[in-house]
């Protein structure tokens, strides 16, 4: 266990559907990011929150958004789905700066859009 | 811009032989550079890091890598190859080259260990 808490593990949706993926970060870490990882792209950045800011954005569609919540917690809405957003996707947290130094991932939410 | 190139898609040992992978990287900065490593439908696990310190890096599972700044490398190396070792290789840099920076990853090098 690494830390980091992903739910779901696997989500199987239509096209055009809507879902919420769930990031809890480590404890004590103030960052999370969003990864996506597929077979054309390998692992793209998405977006960073820090401290329930957003403090970095990547290649994220506008059809997908962000927040990250008072408790640290962070969710990666993504929606119209279409069968290209089929991926696994990685949540990471890493520690504030002057603190012990690492990102930790998550095992990932498999996301399957049919 | 920071970026990674890992120069081999696809290495493969036999068990026991050493391993390298072999990534060169761009940065701006003076640069953090990562080794994370995955299993087949498993997530990212940190083999080792390097953040200006030492420039041979003790990782893992017996890996190490050396920061070659002349050469722009981050070789990753391991004497002796075994079977649990059959992942798939990223090496990463951080865009900022702090803590707080987004990784940039390679696209990965896939490691196969024969018997």
């Amino acid at each position: 266990d690494s830390g980091v808490t992903q739910t779901p593990k696997h989500l199987i949706t239509a096209t055009g559907q809507r879902v919420t993926l769930r990031c809890s970060p480590r404890s004590g870490d103030l960052s999370v990011y969003w990864y996506q990882q597929s077979l054309d792209q390998g692992l793209q950045f998405l977006i960073q929150y820090y401290n329930g800011e957003e403090r970095a954005k990547g290649n994220i569609l506008e059809r997908f958004s962000a927040q990250q919540f008072p408790d640290l917690h962070s969710e990666l809405n993504l929606s119209s789905l279409e069968l290209g957003d089929s991926a696994l996707y990685f949540c990471a947290s890493s520690a504030p700066p002057g603190r012990s130094y690492g990102y930790t991932f998550g095992s990932g939410t498999r996301l399957t859009v049919v | 811009a920071q970026s990674v190139t890992q120069l081999d898609s696809h290495v493969s040992v036999s068990e026991g032989t050493p391993v390298l992978l072999r990534c060169n990287y761009s940065s701006s900065y003076s640069p953090s550079l990562f080794w994370y490593v995955q299993h087949p439908n498993k997530g990212l696990q940190l083999l080792l890091k390097y953040t200006s310190a030492a420039t041979l890096v003790k990782g893992i599972n017996g890996f190490e890598a050396e920061f070659k700044k002349s050469e722009t490398s981050f070789h990753l190396t391991k004497p002796s190859a075994h079977m649990s070792d059959a992942a798939e290789y990223f090496c990463v840099v951080s865009d900022t080259g702090g803590s707080q920076g987004n990784l940039i990853f390679g696209k990965g090098t896939k490691l196969s260990v024969k018997p």
